[in-house]
């Protein structure tokens, strides 16, 4: 079974700052897909970023970009240039076709953005 | 335009009291997920279907019956509630399987939640 693990209960970073939030998988597949979920106290679930594992190249959606490293089941997410509405939950997500396509989801991560 | 919708958004109730929660997606999409956050945060995944058929159900206990009548719908019955349930309950739909020449999206879209309180 796959299994996601986010290290860092919680980031704090000043506005206009980079913040990276680490997430590391456990998998024996070789095509899956890895997302960035934010959950601000709304509690509504955003997509911020997907990764398809067979692509080499980093993705990347404005100030989010992420650093994919395949061989070491590394798939960490940076915020550039920091917003104070960037301030949620963030979830790692790792989705497996062979596992009927569910999302694993990390422990998550609290992002603070101190003005 | 809401993608996917939930209600209620909050539901209180006893113990020992049956109740459900709606889910409806006007995304087109093939497979809607339940998933269930507990207070720690935690997301795991309950069930999903795929054009009504059970795909995945994720050792749930069987006081847990997801009903779908169709792709576009998805809901959750609870019956003799306890108080480990009480969580908030995500639905999420996605496109899985593409039609001949469609696109699948693979992104899961979810619902507000529900805020499920059981005293």
């Amino acid at each position: 079974a796959q299994t996601v693990t986010q290290s860092q209960p919680e980031m704090s970073v000043q506005e206009a700052e980079t913040v990276t939030l680490s997430c590391t998988y456990d998998t024996s597949e070789s095509d899956y897909y890895l997302f960035w979920y934010k959950q601000p106290p709304s509690r509504q679930m955003i997509l911020v970023i997907r990764q398809e594992a067979y692509k080499q190249q980093n993705a990347t959606e404005n100030r989010f970009s992420v650093n994919f490293q395949k061989a070491a089941k590394s798939f960490s997410l940076k915020i550039s240039d920091s917003q104070l509405g960037d301030a949620a939950m963030y979830f790692c997500a790792y989705r497996s076709e062979a596992a009927g396509n569910k999302l694993t989801f990390g422990g998550g991560t609290r992002v603070l953005v101190k003005p | 335009d809401t993608a996917v919708s939930q209600t209620p958004k909050y539901l209180v109730t006893q113990m020992g009291n049956d109740k459900s929660i709606k889910c409806e997606q006007n995304l087109g999409h093939d497979t809607m997920y339940w998933y269930k956050q507990d207070s720690k945060k935690f997301l795991k995944i309950m069930f999903s279907y795929n054009n009504k058929e059970l795909i995945i159900n994720e050792t749930v206990p069987n006081r847990f019956s997801p009903k779908s009548p169709d792709k576009a719908h998805l809901n959750l019955h609870i019956n003799s509630l306890e108080l480990g349930d009480s969580a908030v309950y995500f639905c999420a739909s996605s496109q899985d399987l593409g039609a001949a020449g469609g696109p699948k999206s693979y992104e899961q879209y979810f619902g507000p939640g529900t805020r499920l309180t059981v005293t």
